[in-house]
């Protein structure tokens, strides 16, 4: 687990919190994505960052917010979440340039909204 | 139709046993073809990762892509309890944008 690391591991909040989620990777990797992966359902991509820019958008609720500040850290910014949005949240990374690569995933954080 | 279908099990086998496990896909455009296995509580861990059609060979594990028929298996030989695990298919055309199956879960009995 330590090529991408997640903080926080578990998160409770209310409706009305605002809070972050971390993702750092150590594997020199130059793409991030944030996927959300419910119970019985396939892992849902929601954000792509690639050279620090965001390539992708998955119509995800504005009250998930992404930042990358550089290639190794991505955010997700949490405001007015709903139950629903109680899930695993998962980091992932990758090196574009290299087709015999894939991308590899974080430990993830644990999101309970009550 | 999803793209990439998967059972979701539960497959149940006992220790020792082969384990084979399935995806079929619609999307012809897809090349890469990628397993993860996912222990309760944990992040998906690359087991394997192949190009186009034919097989490829890790220890206990072998996986098969045939193109043809758009079906890709996992094959895990002398199956231990620590196997237990969800597995994720996952594929990949000309872009970097991963779809993934469902899972399927597998437990395996000492």
């Amino acid at each position: 687990e330590t090529g991408v690391t997640q903080t926080p591991r578990h998160l409770v909040m209310g409706m009305t919190n605002k809070k972050s989620l971390k993702c750092e990777q150590h594997l020199g990797h130059n793409a991030m994505y944030w996927y959300k992966q419910s119970a019985k359902k396939p892992l849902e991509l929601m954000f792509v960052y690639n050279f620090k820019e965001q390539t992708e958008n998955n119509s995800v609720p504005s009250r998930f917010s992404p930042e990358c500040p550089n290639s190794s850290h991505l955010f997700l910014h949490l405001h007015t979440l709903q139950p629903e949005d109680s899930a695993l949240y998962l980091c992932a990374s990758r090196h574009t340039g290299f087709r015999t690569d894939t991308q590899y995933f974080g430990p993830g954080t644990r999101l309970t909204v009550l | 139709q999803k793209e990439v279908e998967q059972d979701p099990g539960p497959l149940s086998v006992p220790e020792g046993a082969i384990v084979s496990l399935n995806c079929t896909y619609s999307n012809s455009a897809f090349q890469y073809f990628m397993w993860y296995r996912q222990y309760s509580r944990k992040g998906p861990e690359l087991l394997m990762y192949t190009y186009s059609s034919g097989n490829k060979e890790d220890g206990r594990f072998t996986a098969q892509v045939d193109k043809s028929s758009k079906y890709i298996s996992l094959f895990i030989r002398d199956s231990q309890p620590s196997d237990s695990a969800t597995y994720l298919c996952a594929m990949e055309g000309a872009g970097n944008m991963l779809t993934f199956g469902g899972g399927t879960r597998l437990m395996v009995k000492p």
